[in-house]
């Protein structure tokens, strides 16, 4: 197994653009996660997918970001009508359904809104 | 609330041990995690304890649990100059194990 893999690596957009990400998880993970980091913070929990379900999402995923994971293998996260606000590292991990629930993380998609 | 808390930085000579702290909140927390961050790349996992563990070693590290304090270690031994990164304690928002609550990372330099 290749680990978790995003695409693209980075992405610059102008604002009140729509961009989308790519995640995959390590093949036999049942659980999918969305997380954003930026500078000299850690990531932040955005949303979470157990096989197709979204179980839970953040108060941090305002209604312009939606996440699906339409077959239980890929996810993809959108943005819509970027903001200069929305420029951070996106983070995507995959875990196990059982403990210790080790979330292993992807390389990340870093956004650029100008 | 949830909250983690670290100590920004931290400097270290090589061959020396380094000791990483921090402290949580949610008692609630079944694991607790140590994550790398090199720069530009994506956080990798290093070790994690249960909750009911006081101490786990593995190879170099060793991670020490107070759970009346709410308090977590993760001490370095040997530190090499590979070791300089960034350093994120985590843990978990519920007993489910579903997200992961951070803390804003300690920057470990390692100078030889």
């Amino acid at each position: 197994d290749t680990g978790v893999s995003q695409d693209p690596r980075h992405k610059i957009t102008k604002r009140g653009q729509n961009v989308t990400f790519r995640c995959d998880p390590i093949s036999e993970h049942n659980r999918l996660y969305w997380y954003r980091q930026t500078l000299g913070q850690g990531p932040e929990f955005l949303t979470y997918f157990q096989n197709e379900a979204q179980l839970e999402k953040s108060r941090l995923l305002s209604d312009r970001f939606s996440a699906e994971r339409p077959k239980g293998s890929f996810s993809t996260l959108e943005i819509q009508r970027t903001e200069q606000g929305d420029s951070a590292m996106y983070l995507c991990a995959s875990s196990a359904i059982q403990g210790p629930y080790e979330q292993y993380f992807g390389p990340g998609t870093r956004l650029t809104v100008t | 609330g949830e909250d983690v808390e670290q100590s920004l930085f931290l400097s270290v000579r090589e061959g020396d041990s380094s000791v990483i702290n921090c402290t949580y909140t949610d008692s609630s927390s079944t694991y607790l995690y140590w994550y790398k961050q090199e720069p530009g790349a994506g956080l990798q996992l290093l070790t994690y304890i249960f909750s009911n563990m006081d101490m786990k070693q593995d190879q170099r590290l060793t991670v020490l649990l107070n759970k009346k304090d709410k308090h977590l270690s993760l001490r370095i031994a040997d530190t090499q100059t590979g070791d300089s990164a960034i350093y994120f304690c985590a843990e978990t928002l519920n007993q489910a194990g579903t997200a992961l609550i951070f803390g804003k990372g300690t920057t470990l330099s390692v100078s030889s």
